[in-house]
């Protein structure tokens, strides 16, 4: 149980396109997605959590409207880079708790997804 | 400012031996520490979690072993293996509140044989 996905998994775009990235709670209902970021050799970011329904939290230093987050239900949150320029190209990954779980701290990730801008 | 530090940066560790990672953190409101495994171009997974209310936790090979006094915690893997190369990351969070993770560095483990 507890599976996070996430799609696509691996994304390469031209710069000043925009992409889109699902992350979908397969089996569980998450009222609040994360979602972080991963730089080659470095720790997980946070980038901004997602509540189903409203707007999302950006953590400072992250455009929002570089990143726009919707969280549509509560199984699917989706990250869209917009005008994607070569610095954006980075691992993202998002992160969903069971809100029937949510005492228990469990945060559960989806694979993630590489982004390359060229 | 890091709210949770983890060492060491990189560790090597001899097939069959035991891997020690330390983290530290700062804000006694944490009350869920757990460790992720991450090998390369994979979402990082949940390895095993301990509560502030034992100091102790083990499952198979993985044991964490927490301080609250010291606000200290750390990963020993036993009779480590060669699969158990990856980057083991510890992290922290409240369990109220729905909060997010807040993650060490990383230690990138080898275990060579």
């Amino acid at each position: 149980g507890a599976v996070v996905s996430q799609h696509p998994s691996r994304v390469i775009c031209k710069s000043g396109t925009s992409v889109k990235i699902e992350c979908r709670s397969l089996d569980f209902q998450a009222t609040t997605m994360f979602w972080y970021r991963q730089f080659p050799k470095q720790s997980l970011m946070l980038m901004a959590t997602s509540n189903e329904g409203s707007k999302a939290t950006y953590e400072q230093g992250v455009e929002k409207d570089k990143f726009l987050i919707n969280h549509a239900s509560l199984t699917l949150s989706t990250l869209t880079v917009t005008s994607a320029h070569p610095e954006d190209s980075s691992f993202y990954i998002c992160s969903a708790r069971d809100r029937d779980r949510l005492g228990t701290g469990e945060l559960f990730f989806g694979e993630g997804s590489r982004l390359t801008v060229l | 400012q890091q709210q949770v530090k983890q060492s060491p940066q990189s560790l090597i560790v001899q097939k069959g031996g035991i891997s020690i990672i330390n983290c530290a953190y700062e804000n006694t409101a944490f009350d869920y520490f757990p460790w992720y495994q991450q090998f390369p171009g994979k979402g990082p997974a949940l390895l095993i979690a301990i509560r502030p209310d034992v100091s102790e936790k083990k499952e198979g090979r993985f044991t964490i072993s927490f301080n609250k006094s010291a606000k200290q915690f750390s990963l020993h893997i036993m009779d480590s293996q060669p699969g158990d190369s990856a980057t083991y990351f510890c992290a922290a969070s409240m369990r109220s509140g729905n909060t997010p993770l807040v993650f060490g560095k990383g230690t990138r483990l080898s275990v060579i044989a």
